[in-house]
């Protein structure tokens, strides 16, 4: 069975920073993983998705990898805005799983002005 | 081109009810799946339909059901409400031709208590 974990669970950094978001998954028999951005009581908003023979994908400031093999993805984001104050959800699709998606359990970003 | 949509937005029930969600996804779109977010569990798997076939199913009590039309529009069910099922339940649509490059995008949820 399919299990995500993100780490860590909650980030506090100044505006302007960069960081790193982490994702690991358990097994690497996937069909791609997404990146996903929730705001509070709101829907997801699909961020980058990364298929499985890709090792990278960017938008913007975003820019997420996959390294199937070792099970990780991290979301880098880059000079840090209030804007991005948000919780990011990664998530794997298996393969020949239709849409079904298996979330790891989010990281809680704020950044402050 | 408007988005995934689902009704209503927020649902007040008590335990033993039941209450019928319903999602209209993206025009074209023919894959529409449901899943359940709370605190404890995050994001969970309800189930999946594609042209009016459950094609997958997580791993929920009978009580949760779902059925999707012809016209792509889906609803989901759950009887015998529980404390427990208070969640925001999302819905989420794709056209699924297969694609590994194929996103899902997800409606704003129903939020759901259940007192």
């Amino acid at each position: 069975k399919q299990e995500v974990t993100q780490i860590p669970a909650a980030l506090s950094v100044p505006e302007g920073e960069n960081l790193v978001l982490n994702c690991s998954f358990t097994d690497s028999a996937i069909y791609n993983l997404q990146w996903f951005r929730q705001d509070p009581g709101k829907g997801l908003t699909s961020l980058l998705l990364i298929q499985s023979s890709q090792r990278e994908q960017t938008s913007g400031r975003l820019n997420a990898s996959l390294d199937k093999s070792s099970g990780r993805s991290t979301l880098y984001i880059a000079a840090s805005q209030p804007g991005d104050s948000a919780t990011y959800l990664c998530a794997v699709r298996g393969n020949n799983a239709g849409n079904m998606l298996t979330f790891g359990g989010g990281t809680r970003l704020m950044v402050k002005p | 081109k408007a988005g995934v949509t689902q009704t209503p937005r927020y649902l007040i029930k008590t335990r033993g009810q039941q209450v019928t969600l319903s999602c209209s996804p993206i025009s074209g779109h023919r894959s529409v799946s449901w899943y359940q977010q709370t605190p404890g569990q995050g994001l969970q798997f309800l189930f999946e339909y594609f042209s009016e076939t459950q094609r997958n199913k997580g791993n929920f009590p009978g009580r949760f059901s779902g059925r999707q039309f012809s016209n792509s529009r889906s609803e989901m069910n759950v009887s015998t409400l529980e404390l427990g099922d208070s969640a925001l339940y999302l819905c989420a649509s794709s056209f699924w031709q297969g694609a590994m490059d194929e996103k899902l995008f997800f409606g704003s949820g129903t939020q759901l208590s259940v007192l």
